[in-house]
C-alpha cells in the first residue's frame, strides 16, 4: 500500500541554523500539507500546497519557513534560521483529488534545536 | 474560525470493554468532515474513522463507529472491545467542505487512551 515517506527521522540542529525536512507524497497525490506537532500539544497546521504553489498557511508559517516541491515527487519544508520553539515532529501529509478524501500522513520528523 | 474541544485528556478502559471518547466543534459551515485520528506511540498519524456532515448515518468501521450530533455539534469515539493495541492518543479533527480538497484538517488536544490488561 503506497504511503508517505519523511526523512530524516530525527534532526538536531543548532539555533540559527537552516534545516530542510524532506517528504515524499503518494504518487498520484494532488495536494500537500506541513503540520507540526509540539510535544504534548495537539497537531497544528502550518501550510497547504497545490499546484506549485501555496494555497494557505497559518500565523505559524512566517517568513522563515518555505515549502518547495523541486521535483515530481519530493516536497520539502525549510526553516531558515531555527529557534529553540521550533523543536516539534513535523508530519507532512497528502490528499488525492477528492474533496472527501483523508489525509495520509508520514511518519514525522523530530526536530531538536539545541 | 473553527474550533474543535477535547475537554478529557485520558481515558482508561478494561480490556474487552467499550470505551467512548469525546470530542465538540464549533463552526458556522453546514458542510464538513470529521474524522478520528489515532497516534500510537510511534507517533505515525492513522485514520481511524471519517464522517461526511450531510449523513445523517453514523460512521462505522469494524469495532469504531462515532455518535454524530449535528445540532449539538458532538462527534463522539466508541471503541467496542477494546484491545491492548488501541492504546494510544486520539485525535479529533475538523475539515471543512467548502474550500475543498485543499482544506486543512483543525485538531482537537487529544486524548490518551490506556488500555487494562
Amino acid at each position: 500500500e503506497p504511503e508517505v515517506t519523511q526523512t530524516p527521522s530525527h534532526q538536531v540542529t543548532q539555533m540559527g541554523q537552516e534545516v530542510i525536512l524532506r517528504c515524499v507524497p503518494i504518487s498520484n497525490h494532488l495536494y500537500f500539507y506541513w503540520y507540526r506537532q509540539i510535544l504534548g500539544q495537539k497537531v497544528e497546521f502550518l501550510v497547504s500546497f497545490y499546484n506549485n504553489e501555496i494555497s494557505e498557511k497559518s500565523e505559524i508559517f512566517d517568513d522563515q519557513f518555505s515549502v518547495e516541491r523541486p521535483d515530481g515527487s519530493n516536497f520539502t519544508l525549510k526553516i531558515r534560521s531555527t529557534k529553540l520553539e521550533d523543536s516539534a515532529m513535523y508530519f507532512c501529509a497528502s490528499s488525492p483529488r477528492e474533496s472527501y478524501n483523508e489525509q495520509f500522513f508520514g511518519p514525522g520528523t523530530r526536530l531538536t534545536v539545541l | 474560525a473553527q474550533t474543535v474541544t477535547q475537554s478529557q485528556p485520558e481515558m482508561s478502559v478494561q480490556e474487552a470493554e467499550t470505551v467512548t471518547l469525546s470530542c465538540t466543534y464549533d463552526t458556522s459551515e453546514s458542510d464538513y468532515y470529521l474524522f478520528w485520528y489515532k497516534q500510537p506511540p510511534s507517533r505515525q498519524m492513522i485514520l481511524v474513522i471519517r464522517q461526511e456532515a450531510y449523513k445523517q448515518q453514523n460512521a462505522t468501521e469494524n469495532r469504531f463507529s462515532v455518535n454524530f450530533q449535528k445540532a449539538a455539534k458532538s462527534f463522539s469515539l466508541k471503541i467496542s472491545d477494546s484491545q491492548l493495541g488501541d492504546a494510544a492518543m486520539y485525535f479529533c479533527a475538523y475539515r471543512s467542505a467548502f474550500t475543498g480538497a485543499n482544506s486543512k484538517l483543525t485538531f482537537g488536544k487529544g486524548i490518551t487512551l490506556s488500555v487494562r490488561p
